[in-house]
């Protein structure tokens, strides 16, 4: 399984866009990337995922780099609610390996 | 969509007593199912893999005996903590996918505190 870092923290103001970096430089070919954020004490949010294409949902933007060994998340327009701690999963055939994760603080 | 379920939310109970915590996913059909657990201030930790109608995988040091998983239908999966004491105290996630490679889709998660 392909290991990840990310930022321990990060701070945005209200209504301005958040991106979340990720490095995961060992993934491998089959693994698709994918986002999930945890607000305490809740189970994980699913957010987006990828394999290799940018996507975009109704939450989220997924930027891959072309050689896949990186990714960044955008929330466009973030909101208090959007306080929570973001992952960034690299994974196949399904089974999640949580790292530590980014803590996105919004403030007003 | 991609509602999944988990009863109950809390759960506090003696020591020696087994657990039952079910996970269900009310508006799919879960082929795979997972349990996390999450002590506090540390990130989620896969316990087990469970697929419909067969035996779970589990993770490396996490104890079959111990957790004891059941996934008998497509739509439930439960787990039962046998004989629980409070170092099994955690909180206790489940997650569902309608095939492998789809995005799971989390329970709302059981904190269990063993007295």
């Amino acid at each position: 399984d392909a290991k990840t870092t990310q930022p321990t923290s990060m701070d945005c103001a209200e209504g301005r866009a958040a991106n979340l970096p990720c490095n995961h430089s060992t993934i491998s070919g089959n693994e698709y990337v994918y986002w999930y954020r945890q607000i305490h004490s809740q189970g994980p949010q699913y957010i987006i995922h990828g394999l290799k294409n940018n996507e975009t949902n109704e939450m989220a933007s997924l930027i891959i780099t072309e050689d896949r060994k990186s990714s960044t998340l955008i929330l466009p327009h973030a909101t208090l609610r959007d306080t929570a701690v973001y992952y960034c999963i690299p994974a196949t055939l399904g089974r999640l390996y949580f790292g530590r994760g980014t803590q996105l603080t919004v403030w007003p | 969509g991609a509602v999944v379920s988990q009863h109950p939310s809390r759960v506090i109970c003696k020591s020696g007593t087994s657990v039952k915590i079910e996970c269900r996913s009310l508006d799919f059909q879960a082929t795979t199912m997972f349990w996390y657990r999450q002590f506090p201030k540390q990130s989620l930790m896969l316990m087990a893999t469970s697929n419909e109608g067969s035996k779970a995988t589990y993770e490396q040091g996490v104890e079959k005996d111990k957790f004891l998983i059941n996934h008998a239908s497509l739509t439930l999966s439960t787990l039962t903590v046998t004989s629980a004491h409070p170092e099994d105290s955690s909180f206790y996630i489940c997650s569902a996918a309608g095939t492998a490679n789809q995005p799971q889709h989390f329970g709302d998660g059981t904190r269990l505190s063993i007295l």
